[in-house]
């Protein structure tokens, strides 16, 4: 079954405990990017990754990094969280062209910075 | 820069009718437009991708059409169901790799 995979799916840490959140694909997509959702704003993006080793910064990079050593794998690194970085997360993967091209996401992962 | 505006933010509807949903963005230099639906808890699923040069897409009970120009589309979905209550979101791609902009969405509640 096609899918992007993300964990952990619900996660309370507190301020400064760094932590990871993984998104891995299975569609063979080039293009992987990370969303945050929060009232009232809509979903931004954090950062993307067109391939392997290949990212850049989103509208709302600050606080967050990200790597693309493997094709199929996209995490998201927060090295010292704090309490605004409480959020619901997305992970989405696509097959670009001229534009992003149809996004996948994945279920999310719930946030909770103390 | 593009913005995105989905009104009504909430919508409750009796089961069997017939609704639209609208989405109207600034920038009409767009590549495609898709339309989501995330349910309470769960990721974004994708329910239709339409091209710039397409003016409609079907699939099933949902029908979405594309007025590029005016910078506005709509998502109609035909006899609703509860299973249909759930946040729909519309997404222009206006090209690169980070420029799907994405609006808050719309609320549907349909009720038995």
């Amino acid at each position: 079954e096609a899918q992007v995979t993300q964990n952990p799916r619900y996660l309370i840490t507190v301020t400064g405990k760094k932590l990871t959140v993984t998104c891995s694909q299975n569609m063979n997509h080039e293009y992987m990017s990370w969303y945050r959702q929060d009232p009232g704003l809509g979903l931004r993006q954090i950062y993307y990754s067109m391939n392997v080793e290949v990212t850049d910064k989103g509208d709302v990079p600050e606080g967050y990094k990200v790597s693309r050593k493997e094709k199929r794998n996209f995490p998201l690194i927060l090295e010292s969280p704090s309490p605004n970085q409480t959020s619901l997360y997305f992970c989405a993967s696509s097959t670009p062209g001229r534009s992003t091209g149809e996004l996948f996401f994945g279920e999310g992962s719930r946030l909770t910075v103390l | 820069k593009q913005e995105v505006t989905q009104i009504p933010a909430a919508l409750s509807v009796p089961e069997g009718e017939n609704l639209v949903l609208n989405c109207s963005f600034t920038d009409s230099a767009i590549y495609n437009l898709q339309w989501f639906r995330q349910d309470p808890g769960k990721g974004l699923t994708s329910l239709l991708l339409i091209q710039s040069s397409q003016r409609e897409q079907t699939s099933g009970r949902l029908n979405a059409s594309l007025d590029k120009s005016s910078g506005r589309s709509t998502l109609y979905i035909a006899a609703s169901q509860p299973g249909d209550s759930a946040t729909y979101l519309c997404a222009p791609d206006s090209g690169g790799y980070q420029k799907v902009t994405f609006g808050t969405g719309t609320k549907l509640q349909v009720i038995p």
